[in-house]
């Protein structure tokens, strides 16, 4: 099946300091990617969809000055969080859709900004 | 708008079964059930398309009634491995949109 690398696991933070997250598809060119947020027992939020070479497209209500996303090239996006705060610390998750397999998550990365 | 999950969470011995629904009040094009466990992330479980499908794998099958805007999932003879939180998730169009998911169904399998 389709593969997607997500990069780090884990991350901790401090307050003010930007954090950047790698995905990254192994077996597939993905010209549109999805990152999702996820809180502690909640459901995933779509945040932004983002296609390689152009500009990403924002969910209303994320700040795309504040997550910042790039997909130069069919097999990499990747999602800075600027200036993170302690009320940004969740999970985020890449997706891509992939038409055989549907849509395939990397195994996230769970922030937390102290 | 956000599909509705249905049971929000439910409680079952092995070997028992469990329906789950997700209803929207969007016309769907497509309903994906992923289930996830405790800080990992959505294993895809199936994938429902318009124009009204059913289909199953091993003992966890799912249907889409697509002019009530409605997919169950049917998990048959449970085992504790199927234990984790159940999510739907939709899209409307058959362009590359992302997924719109419900709040989860918290499945718990004791022996």
């Amino acid at each position: 099946g389709a593969v997607v690398s997500q990069h780090p696991s884990w991350v901790i933070c401090k307050s003010g300091t930007s954090v950047k997250i790698e995905c990254r598809s192994l077996d597939f060119q993905a010209t549109t990617m999805f990152w999702y947020r996820q809180f502690p027992k909640q459901s995933l939020m779509l945040m932004a969809t983002s296609n390689e070479g152009s500009k990403a497209t924002y969910e209303q209500g994320v700040e795309k000055d504040k997550f910042l996303i790039n997909h130069a090239s069919l097999t990499l996006s990747t999602l800075t969080v600027t200036s993170a705060h302690p009320e940004d610390s969740s999970f985020y998750i890449c997706s891509f859709r992939d038409r055989n397999y549907g849509y395939t998550f990397g195994s996230g990365t769970r922030l937390t900004v102290v | 708008q956000q599909p509705v999950q249905s049971p929000q969470a439910v409680i079952l011995r092995e070997g028992e079964d469990a329906v789950i629904n997700c209803s929207s009040s969007k016309a769907l094009y497509s309903v994906h059930w992923y289930r996830q466990k405790h800080g990992e992330a959505p294993v895809f479980l199936m994938i429902l398309l318009k124009g009204g499908e059913q289909k199953g794998h091993d003992k966890i099958s799912a249907s889409f009634n697509e002019k009530k805007q409605q997919s169950s999932l049917y998990l048959t003879a449970s085992q504790l491995s199927y234990s984790g939180t159940y999510f739907c998730g939709t899209t409307s169009g058959g362009g590359a949109d992302g997924l719109t998911f419900g709040k989860g169904t918290h499945l718990i399998i004791q022996p």
